[in-house]
């Protein structure tokens, strides 16, 4: 089991390029995540999905856009890339969400650098 | 507003030292926390998660957590730290949405 792998590692944009960050798991899991990670702040979410086909905005999803095509594989865009979305963006996955305590812990993939000049 | 707050942002620690790191968080009802451990370089792993039960609850290499719902707090321990546990810890908490709070992180450094 790979787990949840994301690719590329390390990108450099410049400001108004787009790119696409790629995720995938193995896991068969329903529900993926995109979060960024930066200095002082912790993990916030851009954006999540509960299922093939489906996405929904989190706390931070302006400036990108997510498809989720195939379970496996969850994708944010960047159309137009900022300065200010220079950050790790982290991908997850989990079994089942919510209280109940049985598979809801999130498994995360290694993380992308993107610096955008 | 939801949210989970970690009071130490950076701790320095000698090898043998005990540890614990604070996690506060602020829900209405059912709740369930998480603590990850981010090691230099790497992604983020489960050390530990409560759901019910026993509020005493321990992880892997060590760690345990309590959880004190009088308090709202959820800290991370460990009787003796070592120099490979140099790294980042997050709190996170869940309320039966599909969203996860994370706290911002403290950062652990163990001298050897």
């Amino acid at each position: 089991n790979a787990g949840v792998t994301q690719t590329p590692k390390f990108r450099v944009l410049k400001t108004g390029q787009s790119m696409t960050l790629l995720c995938a798991q193995d896991m068969n899991h329903e529900y993926m995540y995109w979060y960024r990670q930066d200095p002082g702040m912790g993990l916030r979410l851009i954006h999540y999905s509960v299922g093939e086909g489906t996405t929904a905005k989190g706390e931070v999803p302006d400036g990108y856009n997510v498809s989720r095509l195939k379970k496996q594989n969850f994708l944010l865009g960047l159309e137009s890339a900022a300065p200010s979305q220079t950050s790790v963006y982290f991908c997850a996955s989990s079994y089942s969400f919510g209280t109940s305590g049985s598979g809801n812990e999130q498994f995360f993939g290694p993380g992308t650098r993107l610096t955008v000049l | 507003a939801q949210s989970v707050s970690q009071h130490n942002h950076h701790v320095i620690l000698s090898e043998a030292a005990s540890l614990e790191l604070g996690c506060n968080y602020s829900y209405g009802g059912t709740v369930n926390l998480f603590w990850y451990v981010q090691y230099p370089g790497q992604h983020l792993q489960l050390l530990l998660k409560y759901f019910s039960g026993d509020p005493l609850v321990k992880g892997i290499k060590g760690f345990e957590a309590e959880f004190i719902k009088s308090k709202f707090s959820f800290n991370l321990r460990k009787p003796s730290v070592q120099w490979s546990d140099t790294a980042e810890y997050f709190c996170a908490a869940t309320s039966g949405t599909y969203k996860y709070i994370f706290g911002t992180g403290t950062r652990l450094k163990v001298l050897a």
